[in-house]
């Protein structure tokens, strides 16, 4: 069965940096485009970016882009997201998910999250 | 403030129908195939419908989805206490060359 499984969230000050990993099984990861998307405590989805099956296109949230980077390893059906610079608003739990389309909306697989805390 | 708007909230008796629409614009909507999310509490959101209109295996045929021109809606008929959820609209926005999420509305089975 497909499983996604984040980690490397804790409690970071702000200016701090962060390194999340999502470890993927159960499907061939290296055909699928995957996303980063965040929830605020209490608060609504955010798109934070995505990464193309093959690495070829990276894409950012206006929010996060120019602070946080995306990538993955094929070999290891691993996707990353290092995070510099955060700030209090940074504060969510973090979600791995899989592009069932291309360059699409539609996410038919989510992790459990792992939940980044910003904070002095 | 979301680019695509939903309203906050809606809630209906359990067997009665609620829509809740999903507004956006030319670079999203209007150019993409929108899908629909439920967030039940204190878990991982869930795709309800994609490419507008289609159910995934496992999703219950009260619930459907329609998009024209740059507005979607997500139709659910026959309520049911377990549908009170979170629920969200998304797209790609190709502007953004990413995804936008709606708000998000609660729903509420009285």
């Amino acid at each position: 069965q497909v499983q996604l499984v984040e980690s490397g969230g804790g409690v970071v000050q702000p200016g701090g940096s962060l390194r999340l990993s999502c470890a993927a099984s159960g499907f061939t990861f290296s055909i699928y485009g995957i996303h980063w998307v965040r929830q605020a405590p209490g608060k609504g989805l955010e798109w934070v970016a995505v990464i193309w099956y093959d690495g070829s296109n990276k894409y950012y949230g206006d929010s996060v882009k120019g602070r946080f980077t995306i990538s993955r390893d094929n070999s290891k059906d691993t996707l990353y997201l290092q995070m510099n610079s955060l700030r209090v608003d940074d504060t969510a739990l973090y979600y791995c998910v899989r592009d069932r389309g291309y360059a699409s909306s539609w996410l038919d697989f989510w992790g459990q999250g792992t939940l980044v805390t910003v904070s002095s | 403030q979301s680019v695509l708007t939903q309203p906050p909230s809606a809630s209906g008796t359990p067997g009665q129908g609620v829509i809740i629409s999903c507004s956006g614009s030319t670079s999203n909507i209007g150019s993409n195939t929108v899908d629909w999310y439920q967030q039940l509490p204190g878990t991982a959101p869930k795709v309800l419908i994609y490419s507008n209109n289609e159910r995934p295996s496992g999703v219950p045929d009260r619930f459907s989805g329609s998009k024209s021109g740059t507005s979607a809606s997500l139709a659910i008929s026959g309520l049911q206490s377990e549908d009170e959820a979170d629920y969200y609209c998304a797209t790609w926005d190709d502007s953004l060359n990413g995804v936008l999420f709606g708000g998000g509305t609660k729903l509420t089975v009285l």
